[in-house]
């Protein structure tokens, strides 16, 4: 069971803008940075925002990351039929010593 | 450019040990301030962090897996590996091997392909 909780699913239209949260506590979001991955379907996940809001190389400016206090979000504007895909984020737990994600959202355009 | 790749059986028994190699290619694993991850997928569900090895030999585990879990790295071959011992069903999945980067906490920014072990009864 994961320690860092995202809704199940979002979806939008196109050209429409959605959020996706992720909730953790003060051990892990709270005292560290948060990433995001993409996980398009039948792939590997692919790195999509890192240190709460830096994108890489590559990666389309329709992404956004930001954080408040032990809460996370990853918003998608100008949605596009290539967005579909899960959506990880991702921390370091101090109580745990190791890596978590969530729960993971599934996106999808209407 | 650096590329992941892992390697393995597909089908292990219930009670033995999962093994996995992941081989960087494209570059030294050693160069860097990197680490080496695996993380697994069960079919449908989420990522799990299993653990990772940084190649001075240093591990951090998933608790919950600590108990059943080795990653060690053998630099002269550019290869990180993963042995889980007394598998169940309950292990069936897709393990990826990953690189770390940025910091001690800090993020995957190179994934391989994965591959699907599943164990049978």
């Amino acid at each position: 069971q994961s320690v860092l909780t995202q809704p199940p699913s979002v979806s939008a239209a196109p050209r429409q803008r959605v959020t996706i949260s992720c909730s953790g506590s003060s051990s892990n979001i709270g005292n560290n940075a948060v990433h995001w991955y993409q996980q398009l379907p039948g792939k590997a996940p692919k790195l999509l925002i890192y240190y709460d809001d830096l994108l890489p190389s590559g990666v389309s400016d329709r992404f956004s990351g930001s954080k408040s206090g032990t809460s996370a979000s990853l918003a998608i504007s100008g949605l596009q039929s290539e967005d579909e895909a899960d959506y990880y984020c991702a921390t370091w737990d101090d109580s745990l010593n190791g890596h978590v994600f969530g729960t993971g959202t599934k996106v999808t355009v209407l | 450019q650096v590329q992941l790749q892992e390697s393995g059986p597909g089908l292990v028994k219930s009670s033995q040990t999962l093994s996995l190699t992941c081989t960087v290619s494209g570059g030294s694993i050693s160069s860097g301030s990197y680490y080496w991850s695996w993380i697994r997928q069960p079919a449908g569900k989420g990522l799990e962090w299993i653990g990772r090895i940084y190649t001075s030999g240093s591990t951090n585990y998933n608790p919950s897996l600590k108990s059943r879990v080795t990653i060690s790295v053998d630099t002269s071959k550019n290869q990180f590996s993963l042995k889980l011992s007394s598998v169940t069903a309950a292990d069936t999945a897709v393990y990826y091997c990953a690189r770390g980067t940025g910091t001690t906490l800090g993020y995957f920014d190179l994934w391989g392909r994965g591959t699907l072990v599943t164990v049978s009864s």
